[in-house]
């Protein structure tokens, strides 16, 4: 079965500085997507970035990047020069292909990012 | 554009009382599914549908009912409502052939008593 670890339930830093937000999978498939999600205080669910097993390739947007390694199931995400407006729940998500996804995302139980001014 | 609309956003119920969530979109996505966030949970799946006529279930699906009639619309139903319900629902949709990437609605914030 599939399933999806972000181990830090809280992390908290002050504006500027970097931070990692870690996320493991599993999954049997040899075919499949991984996603983040942020959702800010007002509640709403924000994609941000999607991803498929055989693009390895990190991305870089803006101050966000994201490291996926198979080699660790991981797919980290980074915010780089954190701001306030950053503060938000991030959920990761896997989503499993042979099954056509139409079983839906696996989510993480999601990192909530406190920036300090 | 309006994307994915969710109705209510916000409602209160006694224990064994039933309603009806709406959940409508206008990007003609055959997919489209039903979550339910609670704290520390993450978002698990309660139903989905990938196209008029056809439903299943998800991860939690017991108390829930939904149907499918048109693309536009899937409603999720709550036959006898209890506290354990009690959770912010959301509904989400996607083009089939897209697979994975989800686009939500604002979120409905059901309360239990």
């Amino acid at each position: 079965a599939q399933k999806v670890t972000q181990a830090q339930t809280e992390i908290s830093v002050v504006e500027k500085e970097d931070v990692t937000l870690d996320c493991v999978y599993e999954t049997r498939d040899t075919t499949y997507y991984l996603f983040w999600y942020k959702q800010p205080p007002s509640g709403e669910l924000v994609f941000l970035i999607r991803r498929n097993s055989f693009d390895e390739q990190n991305e870089i947007s803006g101050r966000y990047s994201w490291n996926f390694q198979k080699s660790t199931s991981s797919f980290n995400f980074t915010i780089t020069a954190s701001q306030v407006v950053d503060s938000a729940v991030y959920f990761c998500a896997l989503s499993e292909a042979g099954r056509g996804g139409a079983d839906g995302l696996t989510f993480g139980k999601g990192t909530h990012l406190i920036i300090q001014p | 554009n309006a994307g994915v609309t969710q109705t209510p956003k916000f409602q209160v119920l006694k224990t064994g009382q039933s309603m009806t969530l709406q959940c409508a979109q206008d990007m003609n996505h055959e997919y489209m599914s039903w979550y339910r966030q609670d704290p520390g949970m993450g978002l698990r799946l309660i139903h989905y549908s990938v196209g008029a006529g056809i439903t299943d279930q998800g991860e939690v699906p017991n108390g829930y009912n939904v149907s499918r009639s048109t693309t536009e619309d899937f409603p999720l139903r709550l036959l006898s409502a209890a506290p354990s319900q009690t959770s912010v629902y959301f509904c989400a949709s996607s083009p089939f052939e897209n697979t994975g990437e989800l686009f939500f609605g604002e979120g409905s914030r059901l309360t239990v008593l």
